[in-house]
């Protein structure tokens, strides 16, 4: 299909384990998000990456959690020594820019993201 | 940094009456205002965005509004339907394409 495509769709893994979660963007999209969704909460943002530029870390909880983006496409958000409070899913978005009459907006499209269950 | 909030956190509403979702932002450089729907098990999807140049849009049964001065704007769903049902998102950003600042969310359940 032509969407995001998230996997794992679910990850359990054992306390103290590492975790890898990988998202597929939309091909041509320049911009890839990763947002963290407990049970029944809003969407928190953990990183931002836009084209060859550095990525926006500033959403990232501890230093833990990292993120790479290969070749401006695939990406791959890593959580290290898991903590039951890592437990949520994982979304991630990919936008491009949208032009018209001098205005840009970014539309983002979502995965259905990961859901890691830390035990 | 933006900050966006959004009331209420629930709202249940008859099928058929209309539901109204608020919400404020606190950066005034902000222009772009986009609205994502999300239903159980699958991720936000855009429902309806507007910009600050344009006071009001309407898409059939859901329209936004946005008063730029006060930096609030608001999400109507008229004859609400029972896949209406999901949580909406309010979120903003600037034009500059940086990241986008979504509200804490609305669970919207429509009664039938």
């Amino acid at each position: 299909g032509a969407g995001v495509s998230q996997s794992p769709s679910n990850k359990v893994t054992e306390k103290g384990k590492d975790v890898e979660l990988r998202c597929d963007p939309i091909s041509g999209h320049t911009a890839l998000y990763w947002y963290r969704q407990s049970l029944g909460q809003g969407l928190e943002f953990l990183i931002y990456f836009q084209g060859n530029s550095a990525p926006d870390k500033s959403g990232l909880p501890s230093d833990r959690f990292s993120a790479e983006r290969t070749g401006g496409s695939v990406s791959t958000l890593t959580i290290q020594r898991t903590q039951q409070e890592d437990s949520a899913v994982y979304l991630c978005a990919s936008s491009t820019r949208v032009s018209g009459s001098g205005w840009g907006k970014n539309i983002q499209y979502f995965g259905a993201g990961t859901r890691l269950s830390v035990l | 940094g933006e900050n966006v909030e959004q009331h209420p956190s629930t709202l249940s509403v008859q099928e058929g009456d209309s539901a109204v979702i608020k919400c404020t932002y606190s950066d005034s450089a902000s222009n772009y205002f986009p609205w994502y729907k999300q239903e159980l098990g699958k991720g936000p999807q855009l429902i309806i965005d507007i910009r600050s140049n344009v006071g009001e849009k309407k898409d059939q049964r859901i329209a936004v509004t946005l008063n730029k001065t006060a930096k609030h704007f608001s999400l109507h769903i008229t004859e609400t339907q029972p896949e209406d049902s999901a949580v909406y998102f309010c979120a903003a950003s600037e034009t500059s394409y940086d990241k986008v600042i979504f509200g804490p969310g609305t669970s919207l359940s429509v009664i039938p």
